[in-house]
């Protein structure tokens, strides 16, 4: 059973739009909920994580939105550049113990 | 270079063979992760180190793979009688105790299984 579904599966934005990455989990028990940005021959680097006591989270032009109650979270790139072409991954953890990632989107912006 | 090194970076083989992968953690992390990520997927967990316990290693992973880390510090990634389906990306990250959950990735070590 997967445990994080992650939506779309690729995403073409032009430069200076709005990127949105969906994900969604269904154990109650995560507490952790963190977003990794990857490039093509690199490992997976953390972009932004939340905990789900708050519904946003804000880091530049990096944004997580957490709806608890539908068990959902999305990353939202504002004004999208070239350089943030990219494989994006949620994941979603318990205490840090073990964490399961979605099947990531990749992500093109378009100049 | 104090990052998470992991060599080789890549490892190519006959099917049936043994091949060992190595993860350098960033000094003083105590928490070593592999993964292994296949293309077009996500990271899907191998197993998981506390200093030099294993805690957790994931039920899908056969009899034929083992993890060590001695003494806490490196850590290595073994694969006896290497399949075609074993051909991946193995990616090893390390992670300070603390509140922090970030993970830092290693660039990997790509197996492929001839």
């Amino acid at each position: 059973q997967q445990q994080v579904k992650q939506s779309p599966q690729s995403l073409i934005v032009q430069k200076g739009g709005i990127s949105i990455i969906n994900c969604a989990y269904e154990n109650t028990a995560f507490d952790y909920f963190p977003w990794y940005q990857q490039f093509p021959g690199k490992g997976p680097a953390l972009l932004i994580a939340i905990r789900p006591d708050v519904s946003e989270k804000k880091e530049g032009r990096f944004t997580i939105s957490f709806n608890k109650s539908a068990k959902q979270f999305s990353l939202h790139i504002m004004d999208s550049q070239p350089g943030d072409s990219a494989t994006y991954f949620c994941a979603a953890s318990m205490t840090f113990n073990k964490f399961y990632f979605g099947s990531g989107t990749k992500l093109n912006v378009k100049p | 270079d104090t990052g998470v090194s992991q060599n080789p970076r890549h490892k190519i083989t006959k099917r049936g063979q043994n091949v060992t992968f190595r993860c350098d953690p960033i000094s003083e992390h105590n928490r070593l992760y592999w993964y292994r990520q296949t293309l077009g997927q996500g990271p899907e967990f191998l197993t998981y180190f506390q200093n030099e316990a294993q805690l957790e290693k994931s039920r899908l992973l056969s009899d034929r793979f083992s993890a060590e880390r001695p003494k806490g510090s490196f850590s290595t990634l073994e694969i006896q009688r290497t399949e075609q389906g074993d051909s991946a990306m193995y990616l090893c990250a390390s992670s300070p105790q603390g509140l922090s959950g970030e993970l830092f990735f290693g660039e990997g070590s790509r197996l492929t299984v001839l």
